[in-house]
């Protein structure tokens, strides 16, 4: 069974801190992971996207990948209370050909202004 | 640029009944997704087209489901005989075939409620 573990959260920053999303998965041959971002009774947006080890950055949004971990992580830094919403961390598995992503349950952010 | 559109937005209906969804992707994508996502859940893979190939199924994906995408462009999600465990919110997703990335960008959903 591939997983992909979440803390639920609810995670709760200051406006203006550093957001830390964590995320690890179980399937070694993972190659691609996306964060996403929902809001309540909305659909997922995507947010980023990672495939080699090391940190990405897009704005205010910086994922971080360590393969031999298993571990990526999202910042979200100058964190504003627009950014609360629930972080689903993806993660493309199922090997060569296979397109499907397995998602965890999603961190719940709740930025206080 | 318009993204991938869900019809209908909600749906709601008597146990027993077929209900069927439609997805239209991206224009220029050519594969397809379908999830389903229960409330405090992330979404869970259902089926992949590629064109108009069904290409992965999910266990999840009963004999009751069925899903076509005829000329591979718009994609019908058909649940027959809807049960009560079927409420959930179903999501279509789409991505490029070229490139590395194969991003999924997901539309505004369905939400079905099985009463």
């Amino acid at each position: 069974q591939k997983e992909v573990e979440q803390n639920s959260g609810p995670l709760s920053v200051p406006e203006g801190a550093i957001a830390s999303l964590n995320c690890t998965y179980s399937d070694r041959v993972s190659q691609s992971f996306f964060w996403y971002r929902q809001y309540s009774g909305k659909s997922p947006e995507l947010i980023m996207s990672i495939y080699s080890n090391g940190d990405k950055e897009d704005g205010r949004f910086t994922a971080q990948l360590n393969k031999a971990s298993q571990y990526v992580s999202l910042l979200i830094r100058d964190s504003q209370p627009s950014d609360s919403a629930t972080y689903l961390c993806a993660v493309r598995t199922g090997g060569a050909g296979s397109y499907q992503l397995t998602f965890g349950k999603g961190t719940k952010l709740s930025v206080i202004p | 640029d318009t993204g991938v559109s869900q019809d209908p937005r909600h749906k709601i209906t008597k146990r027993g009944q077929n209900v069927t969804f439609r997805c239209d992707p991206i224009s220029e994508h050519n594969r397809l997704y379908w999830y389903r996502q229960t409330l405090g859940q992330g979404p869970e893979f259902l089926t992949y087209f590629q064109n108009e190939a069904q290409l992965e199924k999910s266990r999840l994906l009963s004999d009751r489901f069925s899903a076509e995408r005829p000329k591979g462009s718009f994609s019908t999600l058909e649940i027959q005989r809807t049960e009560q465990g079927d409420s959930a919110m179903y999501l279509c997703a789409s991505s490029p075939s070229s490139g590395s990335f194969h991003e999924q960008y997901f539309g505004p959903g369905t939400r079905l409620t099985v009463t």
